[in-house]
């Protein structure tokens, strides 16, 4: 069965810093794996995924993840952080074949300070 | 222009009441799915719907009934309601019913049960 772990509940950095945020994957095969943000009061809205080929890959909003097989890892990383990046994010793993279905982690909250 | 809308944005009701979210795509996709988030912020999924034909149906109580009338409308209907239905319910929609693809999710439904 595919499972996500987001280790980090919740995550405060300064405007302006680094952003990394992690995400491990449990899934026999190559997954498919999502990043979503959640800001508050509002639905998810994908970031970025990843299916195959390059291992890094650019999303929305300045936003990259690099998948690592070795590590079953797909973290999230922006190298610097804007205020309206405080939100929730959610990583998600699909399986594929007739499953169908869009498994996400617990998410993690992130604050940014002034 | 909105995607993908719920009504209503918020629920309030008591116990035992009987109550329905509707949701409306105007993407042009063939899959609908109904989520709910917990306060923990925890998002399952629930059903699927794909071109009006029900793709997936998680471990929930049969008090829950999504109905799809046309392939741009899922609805869900409670019966009976409880207060540890209280949660946000999201609806979401996507091109194609395997996972990989893009999930566009409507603003959420917030149901509060007392």
């Amino acid at each position: 069965a595919q499972s996500v772990t987001q280790p980090d509940i919740h995550i405060t950095v300064s405007e302006g810093a680094s952003l990394e945020l992690r995400c491990n994957y449990s899934y026999g095969a190559t997954p498919y794996l999502f990043w979503y943000v959640q800001s508050p009061g509002q639905g998810l809205q994908l970031l970025l995924k990843y299916f195959s080929g390059d291992t890094l890959v650019q999303g929305i909003k300045g936003f990259e993840a690099e998948f690592k097989r070795s590590q079953s890892s797909f973290n999230l990383r922006k190298p610097s952080v804007h205020w309206s990046d405080a939100a929730e994010y959610f990583c998600a793993v699909y399986g594929g074949g007739s499953n169908y279905k869009l498994t996400f982690g617990k998410g993690t909250l992130l604050t940014v300070n002034p | 222009d909105t995607a993908v809308s719920q009504t209503p944005k918020y629920l309030v009701t008591q116990m035992g009441n009987d109550k329905s979210i509707k949701c409306e795509q105007n993407l042009g996709h063939d899959t609908m799915y109904w989520y709910k988030q917990d306060s923990k912020k925890f998002l399952k999924i629930m059903f699927s719907y794909n071109n009006k034909e029900l793709i997936i149906n998680e471990t929930v109580p049969n008090r829950f009934s999504p109905k799809s009338p046309d392939k741009a409308h899922l609805n869900l209907h409670i019966n009976s309601l409880e207060l540890g239905d209280s949660a946000v319910y999201f609806c979401a929609s996507s091109r194609l019913k395997s996972g990989f693809n893009e999930q566009f999710f409507g603003p959420g439904t917030r149901l509060t049960v007392l």
